[in-house]
């Protein structure tokens, strides 16, 4: 499978705990993208990256979390102290860049916070 | 505000019947727009796009949008819907046309009845 994939596909923590997401994106594909999805919405942009610079920040991305693309091809996403309110899906993108690139979905990693 | 609705967040139709789904959005100037449709365990899949051009657009699985500057709309249409249409479908614009941050309706469920 090509596709974006994302690891762990689940995450139960305790509140104040760590956690950090991992995204592979589609070989080749220079932008990755995150979005967060609570129950009942839509995705939330998150960040960007264009190979391993981290471009555009929304004001969602708190001091807590933290997004990394080192090599310009995985990325993890690291939330610090976890809070109720972080308990989402997490869903990473990725495409080829320009501005009619399609954005590939990976199926997400759903977090809950107890 | 910059916004995209959905209006409708649970739609039913049987079987055979025709389905319209409909977005709005408010922008000051055309984005980029874009349905996706989600279905359980699966990521965000691209059902159709568009960018300029014919306001007609054509997309996967028998999906047709039609974009009216008019009325702000891109409404998602099929003719005849199948049991395996039963999903979520959310409509996204792109505001900056550079193919970066998406932004998201919050969905519309479609139920499919027999």
């Amino acid at each position: 499978d090509t596709g974006v994939s994302q690891d762990p596909r689940h995450k139960i923590t305790k509140r104040g705990q760590n956690v950090t997401f991992r995204c592979d994106p589609i070989s080749e594909h220079n932008r990755l993208y995150w979005y967060r999805q609570t129950l009942g919405q839509g995705p939330e942009f998150l960040t960007y990256f264009q190979n391993e610079a981290q471009l555009e920040k929304s004001r969602l991305l708190s001091d807590r979390f933290s997004a990394e693309r080192p090599k310009g091809s995985f990325s993890t996403l690291e939330i610090q102290r976890t809070e109720q309110g972080d308990s989402a899906m997490y869903l990473c993108a990725s495409s080829l860049g320009g501005q009619e690139a399609e954005a590939f979905f990976g199926q997400g990693t759903r977090l809950t916070v107890v | 505000a910059q916004s995209v609705t959905q209006p409708d967040i649970h739609i039913t139709v049987s079987e055979g019947a025709s389905l319209e789904l409909r977005c709005n959005y408010s922008y000051g100037a055309t984005p980029y727009l874009f349905w996706y449709v989600q279905s359980p365990g699966q990521g965000l899949q691209l059902l159709l796009k568009y960018f300029s051009g014919d306001t007609l657009v054509q997309g996967i699985k028998g999906f047709e949008a039609e974009f009216k500057r008019s009325q702000s709309s891109f409404n998602l249409r099929k003719p005849s819907v199948h049991w395996s249409d039963a999903a979520e479908y959310f409509c996204a614009v792109d505001p900056n046309q550079a193919g970066t941050a998406l932004i998201f309706g919050k969905g519309t469920t479609l139920s499919v009845s027999s």
